[in-house]
């Protein structure tokens, strides 16, 4: 398997556009969560689904921020409009439920998406 | 609710062994993780550890699981250049819900 692909790796927008990101998960993954990573705040979970359903977006940072996950094998996180105080590297991670006595929590990472606003 | 707390920096020279710490504070804690970050990457699991084991070794790597006190370690033997990157303990009940600590930066000395 490729791992979790997210595109694109890097974006530079300005103060007031749209922003969308892409995550392809791990096929038969039934996990995906999304995440901002900053200097200021370290590793931030801003949302996961389970089976395409959002179970938790109680770490979106406010109504600027939507994720939809139409499909098992796509997800997107939009920022619309964005600000400079967004900039930050978005993470895609997925994984897959088996419960405590198979530790299936673990999380497969994607590369990541650098997003600057100007 | 759940957190899970690092030092943010170690620095210790090629060939010593590194030690990074890190305490949680979830009672119900099913599986903790260590986690690797090299620049311009995403995390990659290194090791985890289930919450009844004391102790896990993998080749240079070295898990030590202290649930009295909430204290976990990564004991980096034998450390070389290329293990230079951010380490985070991480914390889940086996809910899928992971809780990342801060991360540690370990800088390696050549």
């Amino acid at each position: 398997d490729a791992g979790v692909i997210q595109s694109p790796r890097h974006e530079v927008t300005e103060m007031g556009q749209e922003v969308t990101l892409r995550c392809k998960p791990i096929s038969g993954h039934d996990y995906l969560f999304w995440y901002r990573q900053t200097m200021m705040r370290g590793l931030e979970l801003l949302i996961y689904f389970n089976n395409n359903v959002p179970i938790d977006d109680s770490g979106m940072p406010e109504d600027r921020f939507s994720a939809k996950m139409p499909n098992a094998s796509f997800s997107t996180l939009k920022i619309q409009p964005s600000e400079p105080r967004d900039s930050a590297v978005y993470f895609c991670a997925s994984s897959l439920s088996g419960g405590p006595k198979t530790g299936t929590d673990t999380q497969y990472f994607g590369p990541g998406t650098r997003l600057t606003v100007l | 609710g759940e957190d899970v707390e690092q030092s943010l920096f170690l620095s210790v020279r090629e060939g010593d062994s590194s030690v990074i710490n890190c305490t949680y504070t979830d009672s119900s804690s099913t599986y903790l993780y260590w986690y690797k970050q090299e620049p311009g990457a995403g995390l990659q699991l290194l090791t985890y550890i289930f919450s009844n084991m004391d102790m896990k070794q993998d080749q240079r790597l070295t898990v030590l699981l202290n649930k009295k006190d909430k204290h976990l370690s990564l004991r980096i033997a034998d450390t070389q250049t290329g293990d230079s990157a951010i380490y985070f303990c991480a914390e889940s009940g086996g809910y899928q819900k992971v809780t990342f600590g801060t991360g540690t930066k370990l800088q390696v000395i050549p």
